[in-house]
């Protein structure tokens, strides 16, 4: 079956370095999206991992390790307009256009 | 691009009545879904198009709930008669349906509906 699984909430301070883990469970394996949704606003996507590895875009990275079912979103320099919910999402059945998206991860940054 | 369009942004109705959302997709993108999202759920994944063609109902509640897309440029979705479960934010995404990054789902602004 398929079955996504992230924290429910986390919190970080300004300035400060985040990582929201996700782990997945797919019969097959297409890539890995993760999207970022402001309180009251449509998820935007973020990024999109199909290798192992690092993927860096400015402030923001993602990692995938599919041997491990794993991932994560690695968030630098953090700011008050980070807070929002992370989902992470994997086309259903190692397939395409149809995502299964995670319950989201709910970031809130202090200052 | 003008992104997806999604119309109205928010409704109000009472329990019984008809309900159509609609949805305009990012032109040439030939994928169109339609989700569901609640506090409970998370996001659901209701129908989802291609080229006008409905691919995967399988996550749509029930009866109550038909979608339609008679050009590639529009979408409907019709809740009737709406309870108060049905209370909810519907986004609709459209996507290029190429693989890999390509595949990424756009969506748009969600129509925010209560029942009363």
């Amino acid at each position: 079956g398929q079955n996504i699984d992230q924290p429910t909430e986390m919190t970080a301070t300004e300035g400060a370095i985040v990582q929201i883990n996700c782990t997945y469970q797919t019969s097959g394996f297409n890539g890995l999206f993760w999207y970022q949704q402001h309180a009251g606003e449509a998820p935007t996507f973020l990024s999109y991992n199909v290798l192992d590895g690092l993927e860096e875009k400015g402030r923001f990275s993602s990692f995938l390790s599919r041997s491990k079912g794993y991932s994560y979103l690695l968030l630098k320099e953090l700011q008050m307009k980070d807070s929002a919910s992370y989902l992470c999402a994997v086309p259903f059945s190692g397939g395409y256009n149809k995502l299964i998206f995670g319950a989201g991860t709910r970031l809130a940054v202090h200052p | 691009d003008a992104g997806v369009i999604q119309s109205p942004r928010h409704e109000v109705t009472e329990m019984g009545q008809e309900v159509t959302l609609r949805c305009k997709p990012i032109s040439g993108h030939d994928y169109l879904f339609w989700y569901r999202q609640t506090m409970m759920r998370g996001l659901e994944l209701l129908i989802y198009f291609n080229n006008n063609v409905p691919i995967d109902d399988s996550g749509m509640p029930e009866d109550r709930f038909s979608a339609k897309m008679p050009n590639a440029s529009f979408s409907t979705l019709k809740i009737q008669p709406s309870e108060p479960r049905d209370s909810a934010v519907y986004f609709c995404a459209s996507s290029s349906g190429l693989a890999g990054v390509s595949d990424t789902q756009y969506f748009g602004p969600g129509t925010r509906l209560t029942v009363l």
